[in-house]
This record gives C-alpha cells, structure tokens and sequence, in this order.
C-alpha cells in the first residue's frame, strides 16, 4: 500500500518569515495531494491540494509543490502569521472505485514565534 | 448549516465495554470514512462507506464495527476487542463521483480506564 513520510515533524519560524513543510510518498500511481490544516481539539480542514497533472499551486500565501518523478510534494507558507500555527498533514491517494482513499502523513507542527 | 457533527467529545469508559461514537452529516455525501488518530501519528482508517448499506474495512479495522443504515449516519462501535481504543476519533465524508475533499468532524475523544 502507500506510504507516505512527512517532515520536519516540528518547525518553528518568527512571523513573517517562510515555511517548508515536506513529504514523500511511494506509490507511483497516486495522483491525489492535499494538504490539511488541523488546529487544537478540532478535525482537519483542507487547506490546498494538487493533483499529478500540475507541478505547482498557489493559494495566496499557501503553496504546493509536487514533483512526480522524485514523488513528492511540498507545502510552502510566506509571510507566515500567528494563525499559521497549527498541525499540518500531507496525504496522497489515487482514485479508488469514485472515492479518494487517503494515506496521510504523521503531521508537522508548526508554531509561528511572534 | 451544513457540515458534520460528532457526538460527545469526550467520552469515558470502563475497560472490557463496548461504546459507540455518533458521527451525523447534513452535506447529502454518499461517502463517509472513520479514522484514529494516536499522538505523533497520522491519521489511520478505520473504516469506510461509499453509500448506504455498504461499508469497508480500512487499515486498522479489528475491534471496530460499523453501520450505514441512513446515508446521514455513519456511528462506529469500538469493541472490547479492541486492544488499545484511547484515541481521538474523527468522522470524515465526501462527495462520490471523483469529488476529493474529505469534510471532518470535530472529533471525539475516547478515554477507557
């Protein structure tokens, strides 16, 4: 099955500043990358996704990077803000009978220092 | 407004009992999906539903069981057999027909003493 690795588990970056957040995956037939946001206590919320036909995304101050050859796809955050703060997962899935079956990666959590 | 609800969000129980967590979704999405999610881990499928009266094991289905009796309704019972059930538990669903973004819950999370 898929298997997805995210890093850096932990990234703290002064407000106002970039960050990078990275993740692998092994299956070549995935074709399906999201990007979820999840904030303390609370289910997470899609923030950006890519699929294998586009090599990048933009979303204001969110993007995603997907490089297919090297299978993987990263998330960059500029101007980061104090509500930037939060846990993101990556995830990968290809399409399964209509529906995306997701393998998530194990989260990064970011802290914006003021 | 439209979205998905869990109920409660945080649930207690003694070891050895079954409980069931409530997950309900007035987004009209045929597809509906549990996962656990464990500190420092990703989140890990449990189980899944593309339409009423269907389901399918995830990843990490033992000592789990669920129902979709109603295309709203997706509640999954953590059972005895479940070796380690103290998690946070998150009910997700999308829409069928190729639709990507998965909706969540706001979670549960369960606590056996």
């Amino acid at each position: 099955g898929e298997n997805v690795e995210q890093h850096p588990s932990t990234l703290s970056v002064q407000e106002g500043d970039s960050a990078v957040i990275k993740c692998t995956y092994s299956d070549s037939a995935s074709n399906y990358f999201p990007w979820y946001k999840q904030e303390l206590g609370k289910g997470p919320q899609l923030i950006i996704d890519i699929r294998s036909n586009v090599g990048e995304k933009k979303d204001q101050r969110i993007a995603v990077t997907l490089n297919k050859t090297a299978k993987h796809f990263s998330l960059h955050i500029t101007e980061t803000q104090p509500e930037d703060s939060a846990v993101y997962f990556c995830a990968a899935s290809k399409t399964w009978r209509g529906n995306e079956k997701l393998t998530f990666g194990t989260g990064t959590r970011l802290t914006i220092i003021p | 407004d439209g979205g998905i609800t869990q109920s409660p969000k945080y649930l207690f129980r003694k070891e050895g009992q079954n409980v069931t967590l409530s997950c309900e979704q007035n987004l009209n999405h045929d597809a509906m999906y549990w996962y656990r999610q464990d500190p420092g881990q990703g989140l890990r499928l449990i189980y899944y539903s593309q339409i009423v009266n269907d389901f399918q094991k995830g990843d990490i289905a033992e000592g789990y069981s669920v129902s979709r009796e109603k295309k709203e309704s997706f509640p999954l019972t953590v059972t005895s057999a479940q070796k380690n059930p103290t998690a946070f538990y998150l009910c997700a669903s999308s829409v069928t027909s190729g639709r990507d973004e998965q909706f969540f819950g706001p979670g549960t999370r369960l606590t056996v003493l």
